[in-house]
């Protein structure tokens, strides 16, 4: 099993849409966790932290299951520019061996 | 703030030359990686430094790839001699610390880099 696994997509969605990905991890020592956005051949950047109590950013609202090992990105009202490809990051411990990167799933909103 | 500065942005090398990418992070972030990312792929860790020092190398294929961060600031990285498999982007991210909650990646725009 890989160590965070995400389904690949790709998402095709038209605007006002919600959409949900998910994503699990097999370390259950994982300590925190993060959605990052990264447009087309452009380097990945923030979107969300993903915090036990779950947590919303306006239309995208992230939640963390411990028990089942899954992290979840679920947007609301889709805008064209959320088309991008969502990369799920697990930090597997504190001592830190570094932030594990999905291979992403991909969003398309259309008009 | 200024961000991640990595250059060169592109790089066409023929397989077998030596290729370096150079990487200045966020002024006062102690935490610097180097990540490669494949197509269709995430980014993949390489190196981490904890100021000067490597603490996470095991991804590193030391055979040809080889990284440094003098004086615990500006990162290089270097592949000699560059196979056809080395074609990749190469990331290179730093952090306060070790990406906690308080302390996120921030991405350079990468180096693309295509070996024939």
């Amino acid at each position: 099993r890989k160590e965070v696994e995400q389904d690949p997509g790709p998402f095709n969605v038209p605007e006002g849409a919600t959409v949900a990905f998910n994503c699990t991890y097999s370390n259950s020592a994982s300590q925190s966790f993060f959605w990052y956005r990264q447009d087309c051949r452009k380097e990945p950047k923030l979107l969300m932290s993903v915090y036990s109590s779950g947590n919303e950013d306006g239309r995208f609202t992230a939640q963390l299951n411990r028990a089942s090992q899954y992290i979840s990105l679920l947007i609301r009202d889709s805008k064209l520019s959320d088309s991008a490809t969502y990369l799920c990051v697990v930090n597997i411990n504190q001592a830190g061996t570094a932030l594990i990167f999905g291979k992403g799933t991909t969003l398309s909103v259309s008009s | 703030e200024a961000g991640v500065v990595q250059s060169p942005r592109y790089k066409i090398i023929e397989k077998k030359q030596p290729v370096a990418f150079w990487c200045n992070p966020i002024s006062g972030h102690n935490t610097l990686y180097w990540y490669r990312q494949n197509l269709g792929q995430g980014p993949e860790l390489l190196i981490r430094y904890e100021n000067e020092e490597a603490v996470d190398d095991s991804q590193l294929p030391k055979d040809r790839f080889s990284a440094e961060r003098l004086k615990g600031v500006d990162s290089t990285l270097k592949i000699q001699p560059a196979e056809l498999g080395d074609s990749a982007v190469y990331l290179c991210a730093s952090s306060l610390d070790l990406g906690s909650y308080n302390s996120p990646l921030h991405f350079g725009n990468g180096t693309r880099l295509t070996v024939t």
